[in-house]
């Protein structure tokens, strides 16, 4: 079946650009995590979903990182008025439930000019 | 918080030879310990998990160890081969409090053939 998918996979933006990435997990998973993952780094959490609430969200570095899962599928992750710290790959996760294994989403690339 | 250390950062080896990566974790509440393989520009992918009441597990040409009681556990690849070439990821959680995963910072495994 299909996989976790993410785009855009690629995004070019201007300090101070609003941009929005978008998560499509694999249906039927409940659990969708989003981590940030730096060059040379391991995925460092971001935020957690189970169904459309969102559980925990300590791991968003500051009020400008914004994400939803309305309908407790898709989900997007917002970054306002972004900076060139914020350039990373966004992965998506999902799994069938916090305890289960997590499937991870192929990433969006950003980078802030 | 939990805290993962990975070693080393960077493993060559000869096509044939061993590998083992080693992960210590600070959390003695953590019972769940993934392995992803990620290739450049891919996903991060699960190549095996183990769970806290197993001490080894193995999987053909990959096999993983715990010990509980000193806090490590590590994956062995045997018969390296060039498309074993990827960076792997540990990881730490726990099924109890915090569901979240504590990934390791990466080792790139080179395998010259």
């Amino acid at each position: 079946g299909a996989g976790v998918s993410q785009s855009p996979r690629y995004k070019v933006a201007k300090r101070g650009q609003d941009v929005a990435l978008r998560c499509d997990p694999i249906s039927g998973h409940v659990s969708l995590f989003w981590y940030q993952q730096a060059l040379g780094q391991g995925p460092e959490f971001l935020t957690y979903f189970q169904n459309e609430a969102q559980l925990d969200k300590s791991g968003l570095p500051s009020d400008r990182f914004f994400a939803e899962r309305p309908e407790g599928s898709v989900s997007t992750l917002k970054i306002q008025r972004t900076q060139q710290e914020d350039s990373a790959v966004y992965l998506c996760a999902s799994s069938l439930g916090t305890q289960e294994t997590q499937y991870f989403g192929p990433g969006t690339r950003l980078l802030v000019l | 918080g939990e805290n993962v250390e990975q070693h080393p950062s960077t493993l060559s080896v000869q096509e044939g030879d061993s590998a083992v990566i080693k992960c210590t974790y600070s959390d003695s509440a953590s019972n769940y310990f993934p392995w992803y393989k990620q290739e450049l520009g891919k996903r991060p992918q699960l190549i095996i998990d183990i769970r806290s009441n197993v001490g080894e597990k193995k999987d053909q040409r990959i096999a993983v160890t715990l010990n509980k009681t000193a806090k490590h556990f590590s994956l062995h690849i045997t018969e390296t081969q060039p498309e074993d070439s990827a960076v792997y990821f540990c990881a730490a959680r726990s099924n109890g409090g915090s569901y979240i995963p504590t990934f390791g910072r990466g080792t790139s495994l080179i395998v010259h053939p």
